[in-house]
């Protein structure tokens, strides 16, 4: 069975604080990595899309890494804001579902920033 | 342009009835597929179409069922339904179903509430 686990469940951070979580995926058979952000009430937003061990993809304040050999992704958040304040979900896409598109997520990560 | 849309946006439903849900994708986009997310949880796949056809298919029972029309719209069908189909059911396009990369980027839409009593 193929698991997707991500970490901490919620984060509570400061405005101006740095901060990073995890998101763990089978290391083998490896296919593609997504990371999603979903505000309340919003639709789930795509962040970024990884396929290559080593990666590293940045977009404004917020970057991801990538290491496939060990199964794992982090995404960092740098001086955090109010509007970061959201859940971030990372979702595994394995070999053998190219056929079926079948995008297995985390439980996602929610992150509270106070101003 | 418009993003993907959904509808209803909430629907309350008893146990036993049906239910029909409705999603429209980006124009362009040839893939939609279903998801259903549960409080805690993160969403879980149900189905993906592609040119009309279905791609793949998650781990839910045949009382879920879908479709996708000529421009590339899409329903998804619940019978019978029981108190746990109660979830936010999400619908994503994408241009293109199967390769890795930017072009594989799933655009969801807003979801519909459903609500099983």
């Amino acid at each position: 069975i193929l698991n997707v686990e991500q970490s901490p469940q919620s984060l509570h951070v400061q405005e101006g604080d740095s901060t990073n979580f995890t998101c763990s995926f089978p290391s083998s058979n490896f296919y593609a990595l997504h990371w999603y952000r979903w505000e309340t009430a919003k639709s789930p937003e795509a962040l970024f899309v990884m396929t290559l061990n080593g990666d590293e993809k940045k977009k404004g304040r917020i970057s991801a890494t990538l290491n496939t050999k060990e199964g794992y992704s982090y995404l960092y958040i740098k001086g955090s804001q109010p509007e970061d304040s959201a859940t971030y979900l990372c979702a595994f896409f394995p070999p053998g579902s190219s056929n079926t598109g079948k995008l297995i997520f985390g439980q996602g990560t929610t992150l509270q920033v106070k101003p | 342009d418009a993003g993907v849309t959904q509808s209803p946006t909430h629907l309350i439903k008893t146990r036993g009835q049906h239910v029909t849900l409705r999603c429209s994708p980006i124009s362009g986009h040839k893939s939609v597929s279903w998801y259903q997310q549960v409080l805690g949880q993160g969403p879980q796949f149900i189905f993906q179409y592609y040119e009309k056809e279905e791609r793949g298919r998650g781990n839910f029972p045949d009382r879920f069922s879908a479709r996708q029309f000529p421009n590339y719209s899409s329903e998804l069908n619940v019978n019978a339904l029981l108190l746990g189909d109660s979830a936010l059911y999400l619908c994503a396009s994408s241009f293109l179903f199967h390769r890795p990369g930017p072009s594989y980027e799933q655009y969801f839409g807003p979801g519909t509430r459903l609500t099983v009593t």
